[in-house]
Parts: C-alpha cells; structure tokens; sequence
C-alpha cells in the first residue's frame, strides 16, 4: 500500500482479554516503530525493529507486551491480560533504510479501549 | 524521566502571525531534532528537522532554531494559518542509538482566523 496500514482501527476490549495489533508498514522500508499516545500524553516509544537486528524492546512497559515481526514486513503488537491503563491509541511507524532517522512514516493507530 | 519536554500544552495566535512552540531536552547525547505534526484522528506526519552541527534550518513558514547550549529548540511558523492548527510534537534522537526517536508531550496550536 502507498501508507503504514493499521488494523484494528478501534479495539474495545474488557479488562483481563488479550489483544493483537496489525502494522503493515510501507513496502521495503527495514526499520518498524510501535509507540502509544494515551489521553493528554506525549507519544511514549514502545520497540524498534531495524532488519534482522534483535529489536529494542526498551520501551515496552510490562512483560504482558510483546511483538513480532516476521518476515521483515508485518509487525503484531500483543497485550495480554489486558488492564484499563493500556487503553491508548498505538501507533506504527516505518523508515527506509538509509533514511534519516526522523523520516518516519505513521500510521493512523488503533485505538484500544479497555473497559 | 521525561527527555523531551514541551511544557506549553496548548497556543493561540491570531492569523498571519507568528506561532512559536518550544521544547527543552536534557540528554546532551540528542544530536538530531525533529518537528512532526498531528491532526485528529491521523498519525503524525514529520514537519522539519535540524541536526545539532546547526543552529537553525528553514522551509518556508517554518524554521525551526536550536540552541545546544540551553538544550532547547523552538519551532517557528509565520504567518499562521488556520490550516496549521494541530498538536505539534518535538522529538529527539542519539546517533548512538539510531533510529530511536523520543518524543515529547505534544503542544496543541490554534490558529483564529
């Protein structure tokens, strides 16, 4: 696609269930962000995957966080045990390789309401 | 601990003047800054950026200003125009640690026209 693709685009969910988020990021971009906005916060980074590299994980919160790339392309955010602190709305962004660090490309997020 | 600070959470300027937003950072390993811009319900999009071997890069309204000394940089934009009105987000990065951009807690501007 011409853009970084998000699925779900809303995601309610209760407290306790578990939750996966889609990210296809732009064609032959390497580098693969995932950042969280929750209300009236800044983006906090989550993990960086960056080709075949093991990805910065410094960013996730808590072991219920995890994510996978596979193949190089599309990256699944997973939270288990879902609490009503990780409502937010996740964010994917991508990077060419040989870009400049800050020509990342966002997408439009999934929203994660946790009742 | 909050690297990057924006601690203006919101700004309004009339139209055709000028709209400055700042930020302040405190990791002096930071040697590359970024504008990015968000309106609702789309993701941010990048905006201007400047490396820390200069003090000052423009693109057309925008020009953003870097003071390393002071560890702050400010985004200008002139004139203002309703269009502009977003959350404007300041972000940084090491080129120790490349790739990982931190990013501050947004200001939202409001252009009246």
């Amino acid at each position: 696609g011409a853009g970084v693709s998000q699925s779900p685009s809303n995601k309610v969910t209760e407290k306790g269930k578990d939750v996966e988020l889609r990210c296809d990021p732009i064609s032959g971009h390497t580098a693969l962000y995932w950042y969280r906005q929750s209300l009236g916060q800044g983006l906090e980074f989550l993990i960086y995957f960056q080709g075949n590299s093991a990805p910065d994980k410094s960013g996730l919160p808590s072991d219920r966080f995890s994510a996978e790339r596979t193949g190089g392309s599309v990256s699944t955010l997973t939270i288990q045990r879902t609490q009503q602190e990780d409502s937010a709305v996740y964010l994917c962004a991508s990077r060419r390789q040989g870009a400049l660090t800050g020509e990342l490309f966002f997408g439009e997020g999934s929203r994660l309401t946790v009742l | 601990d909050q690297q990057v600070k924006q601690n203006s959470p919101s700004l309004s300027v009339q139209e055709g003047r000028i709209s400055i937003l700042n930020c302040d950072y405190t990791n002096s390993m930071f040697d590359y800054f970024l504008w990015y811009k968000k309106y609702p319900a789309e993701g941010p999009t990048f905006l201007i950026s400047i490396s820390s071997i200069k003090d000052k890069n423009e693109d057309g309204r925008f020009t953003v200003f870097l003071n390393k000394s002071a560890k702050h940089l400010s985004l200008h934009i002139v004139p203002s125009q309703p269009g502009d009105s977003a959350v404007y987000f300041c972000a940084a990065s090491a080129a120790s640690n490349t790739g990982k951009l931190i990013f501050g807690q947004g200001t939202t501007l409001q252009v009246k026209p």
